[in-house]
């Protein structure tokens, strides 16, 4: 199986601060990843796919990066509506899997 | 809209077996674009692939999971299923049915996800 890492495992931030989340993927997965958002209690939401492609009605402070084992998700302005736990996930190799996730929070 | 709802029961006894169906309303399962799966996650924990179907017929599980899971479509109701045999307590989470992209890709639509709770 493919392991995914991310890093940091949680971040406090202000309003309108710039978030990095990066995410390596044991072997290379190409651009074969995809970033998601889960808020508490919901359903994971499609925000990035095949490593930089903004999905449709996705706010363009959200942006993603990378190929081969090292990808990068950047919220460029947080936002207080931007609060919860985004996983990236690879689709190169079954079984698919996910990272841990990264919990966002306000500072 | 495509919209997706998980239906089964929220308690299953240890050692019996967990059955979950998806139904699809607003678009056909039967696409040939999409594939269709099933993702779960423990309380508090991350998300695990459990498998997928494509409307063929044609099966994809996850190696942890394949001697327990079956994952089956219905085209004429547009609904696909899970069944996961001998659960355990580890078993227990939200079960979240999905559509991926072709190739399995992203998972693009989701349900709103029901909660299995293995107890007796």
């Amino acid at each position: 199986d493919i392991q995914m890492t991310q890093s940091p495992s949680s971040l406090s931030a202000s309003v309108g601060d710039r978030v990095t989340i990066t995410c390596q993927a044991s072997q290379d997965i190409s651009n074969y990843l995809n970033w998601y958002q889960q808020k508490p209690g919901k359903a994971p939401k499609l925000l990035i796919y095949d490593a930089s492609n903004l999905e449709t009605g996705v706010p363009s402070r959200f942006s993603g990066s990378g190929s081969g084992t090292d990808f990068t998700f950047t919220i460029s302005s947080l936002q207080p509506e931007d609060i919860a736990t985004y996983y990236c996930q690879q689709y190169d190799n079954l079984p698919i899997t996910f990272g841990p996730g990264t919990k966002v929070d306000i500072k | 809209q495509l919209q997706l709802q998980e239906s089964g029961p929220g308690l299953v006894k240890p050692s019996e077996t967990l059955s979950l169906t998806c139904t699809v309303s607003g678009g056909s399962i039967s696409s040939s674009s999409y594939y269709w799966g099933w993702i779960r996650q423990p309380p508090g924990k991350g998300l695990e692939w459990i498998g997928s179907i494509y409307y063929s017929g044609s099966t994809y599980y996850n190696p942890s999971l394949k001697s327990r899971v079956t994952i089956s479509v219905d085209t004429s109701k547009n609904q696909f299923s899970l069944k996961l045999s001998s659960v355990t307590a580890a078993d227990t989470a939200v079960y979240y049915c999905a559509r991926h992209g072709e190739q399995l890709a992203s998972i693009d639509y989701w349900g709103q996800g029901t909660l299995v709770t293995v107890s007796s």
